[in-house]
């Protein structure tokens, strides 16, 4: 079985700081993937990061894939309220189709 | 519109009903995934759809639980004698692709609630 750790699990920060959340686990990914969901909805995909230490940069947002594709994290650069949010990384491996499982998640609250 | 939908988005039922929660991709999307999402939690896998052929019902979390795509378009997921532990968000993602379906498009998920 597949197990992702995400930590922290709760993230309460002040307009303008970094944030780093992590993504962890003792198996093989082919692919990890980040998303963030608002309340009522559901998931929406960030980035999809495939090869051991790609970097990927969506603005302020900063995604890392580890050597041996069994980590990952996620950077935020000066935060803003509108990254409120729950965060979730999801990591692809062990089926042909993409079964995907799902860290814990990270609610971060941005403060004005 | 262009994205997956779900219906109703929120159900609550009585213990022992039964529900049917339905879904439908994106136009074109042959790959169909359902997934439990407990309060404060990430999603959990239920069942994956290849077309209409479910090709794993691991995440299942008892008989009660059934799941169809009969025309390998919508999907539907049925609770038979609902516990109150059925309670939760359930959701839905589609992917065009066949192989390494990782990139998944989610719908916005239907509450349960089993009171």
């Amino acid at each position: 079985t597949q197990l992702l750790e995400q930590s922290p699990q709760f993230l309460s920060i002040q307009e303008g700081e970094n944030l780093t959340v992590y993504c962890n686990s003792s198996s093989v990914f082919s692919s990890l993937q980040w998303y963030r969901q608002e309340p009522g909805e559901g998931p929406v995909l960030l980035v999809t990061v495939v090869t051991g230490g790609e970097v990927k940069k969506l603005k302020r947002l900063t995604f890392q894939f580890g050597d041996a594709r069994k980590d990952s994290s996620l950077h935020i650069t000066a935060a803003q309220p509108g990254d409120t949010g729950l965060y979730l990384c999801a990591g692809a491996g062990g089926t042909s189709y993409g079964k995907l499982t799902f860290g814990q998640g990270t609610i971060l609250t941005v403060h004005p | 519109g262009a994205g997956v939908s779900q219906s109703p988005r929120y159900k609550v039922a009585k213990r022992g009903q039964d529900v049917a929660l339905r879904c439908d991709p994106i136009s074109g999307h042959v790959s169909l995934f359902w997934y439990q999402q407990a309060l404060g939690q990430g999603p959990e896998f239920l069942t994956y759809f290849q077309n209409e052929a479910q090709l794993d019902k691991s995440g299942l979390p008892s008989d009660r639980f059934f799941a169809e795509r009969p025309e390998g378009s919508v999907s539907t997921l049925k609770i038979q004698r609902t516990q109150q532990e059925d309670s939760a968000v359930y959701l839905c993602a589609s992917s065009i692709r066949l192989a390494g379906a990782y990139e998944q498009y989610f719908g916005p998920g239907t509450r349960l609630t089993v009171t």
